[in-house]
C-alpha cells in the first residue's frame, strides 16, 4: 500500500514563528502536492512538484514555500505564521499525467495563536 | 471557476438504504475521480472513470458520468454506517499535473 506520512497530525505555533511540515512518500511517485482545507472553501493548491528540486505554484502560494530535496520528501514552510494560515493541510503524491490519482497523509491541524 | 460542485452538501440517511450524490463541472475533462474523507482524516480515492465511459462500478459504489451534461454521480448502495464521511469529486482536465476540486458532500449513515 501507498503510504504518505506527514511528520505531525496536530501542531500549535505563534504568530511570527517558521514552520515546517514535512511529508514522505514511500512509493517513488514523481509528483508530490500540499493543500489546506478550510470549511467551505474546499481544498485549495498551496503548491506542487513534479520532480526533486522542481515546483509549482498552486492556487494560494502567498506565504507559503516549498522545498524538495528527495523525492520521497516534500516539505512546506511558513516564513512566518500568521493567524490566517490556521488550517488543515494536507500532502498528497501520485504518478503519472495521464490518471493523476493522488495518495493522502492523514493530514497536520495547525493552529496559529 | 472549473471547480467540481457536489449536490447536496449534506445527505442523511438510514442504513441499507443507497446514497446518491450529484457533480458538475465546467470545463472538459481527462477524467473524474472520486475521494471519500473521514472526519479530520486525510481523503482517500475511490474511483476513476475516464472522459470516454459511461459508467463503472467498484464494489457498492456506482459512478456514471454524463459528459454532454457536464455532471456525474456517485451511488452507494446499502449504505453502512462506516460509509459516513465526506465525498468529493475531482476533475483532471489533462493539461497539467492539478486536480480540480469540488467543496464535497457530507453523508450521515444513521444505525
Amino acid at each position: 500500500d501507498v503510504k504518505v506520512t506527514q511528520s505531525s497530525r496536530y501542531l500549535v505555533k505563534r504568530t511570527g514563528e517558521k514552520v515546517f511540515l514535512e511529508c514522505v512518500q514511500d512509493m517513488d511517485h514523481e509528483n508530490m502536492f500540499w493543500y489546506r482545507q478550510d470549511p467551505g472553501l474546499g481544498l485549495r493548491l498551496i503548491y506542487f512538484s513534479y520532480d526533486v528540486k522542481m515546483k509549482e505554484k498552486g492556487d494560494i502560494p502567498e506565504g507559503y514555500s516549498v522545498s524538495r530535496e528527495k523525492k520521497e520528501r516534500f516539505s512546506l514552510i511558513l516564513e512566518s505564521a500568521s493567524t490566517n494560515q490556521t488550517s488543515m493541510y494536507l500532502c498528497a503524491s501520485g504518478i503519472g499525467f495521464s490518471k493523476n490519482i493522488q495518495y493522502f497523509g492523514a493530514g497536520t491541524r495547525l493552529s496559529v495563536l | 471557476s472549473q471547480q467540481g460542485e457536489e449536490d447536496p452538501q449534506a445527505l442523511s440517511i438510514q442504513e441499507g438504504e443507497n446514497a446518491t450524490m450529484n457533480c458538475s463541472y465546467k470545463t472538459s475533462i481527462n477524467n473524474l475521480q472520486w475521494y471519500r474523507q473521514n472526519s479530520g482524516r486525510g481523503l482517500v480515492h475511490l474511483i476513476l472513470i475516464r472522459s470516454n465511459e459511461r459508467e463503472k462500478h467498484s464494489g457498492r459504489l456506482r459512478v456514471t458520468l454524463d459528459t454532454s451534461k457536464k455532471s456525474s454521480s456517485l451511488l452507494i448502495t446499502a449504505s453502512r454506517a462506516a460509509d459516513t464521511a465526506s465525498y468529493f469529486c475531482t476533475i483532471y482536465a489533462g493539461n497539467n499535473r492539478k486536480l480540480i476540486w469540488g467543496l464535497g458532500t457530507s453523508l450521515a449513515v444513521n444505525p
